[in-house]
């Protein structure tokens, strides 16, 4: 257990639709990253958040969105999914710039 | 634009040899640079990292060999072991606020034995 829950594992959706991944990072980490994963893409960097306030914006589609809330889990809000969303997506916390800890990942499936 | 660049996409070696695999980076400015290893259903784990104030880095069987001047560094897994068999990330990064790691694209290792 590396100390990042990420919840659910697996969410299969519809094209169109919405979904919500969470991440709960380690105790102590102030700093939330999310990544998407794919065969083809690698890792991916989508946000950053620090302490709540968005940090670092990668290569998010504008359907993408994230927060962080007060008690610092994390929130990626996906919209009007396509086919092509389907993917591993990530998130990672860091107490510093350095040696992210990863979640197991969710498994999004567009259907 | 792939700022880090990560070569071979797969690897297969034999239990007891040496696995390497290389990375290129593009931006002078990247002063972090970790390897992550990952497991099937897993999410990727730090396995060793090295700053461009050194040349290189060992740990266990596990070493990072850096040169500067190419912009390249190295992961070499010395005594390949079936359990070694994995996905092995390399990532940059700037020590500033604002950024993030970068990856590249991962290398499959499969180990026989």
């Amino acid at each position: 257990d590396s100390g990042v829950t990420q919840t659910p594992k697996h969410l299969i959706t519809a094209t169109g639709q919405r979904v919500t991944l969470r991440c709960s990072p380690r105790s102590g980490d102030l700093s939330v990253y999310w990544y998407q994963q794919s065969l083809d893409q690698g890792l991916q960097f989508l946000i950053q958040y620090y302490n709540g306030e968005e940090r670092a914006k990668g290569n998010i589609l504008e359907r993408f969105s994230a927060q962080q809330f007060p008690d610092l889990h994390s929130e990626l809000n996906l919209s009007s999914l396509e086919l092509g969303d389907s993917a591993l997506y990530f998130c990672a916390s860091s107490a510093t710039e350095y040696g992210y800890t990863f979640g197991s990942g969710t498994r999004l499936t567009v259907v | 634009q792939q700022q880090v660049k990560q070569s071979p996409q797969s690897l297969i070696v034999q239990k007891g040899g040496i696995s390497i695999i290389n990375c290129a980076y593009e931006n002078t400015a990247f002063d972090y640079f970790p390897w992550y290893q990952q497991f099937p259903g897993k999410g990727p784990a730090l396995l060793i990292a090295i700053r461009p104030d050194v040349s290189e880095k060992k740990e266990g069987r596990f070493t990072i060999s850096f040169n500067k001047s190419a912009k390249q560094f190295s992961l070499h897994i010395m005594d390949s072991q079936p359990g070694d068999s994995a996905t092995y990330f390399c990532a940059a990064s700037k020590s500033q606020a604002g950024t993030a790691l970068i990856f590249g694209k991962g290398t499959t290792l499969s180990v026989s034995s």
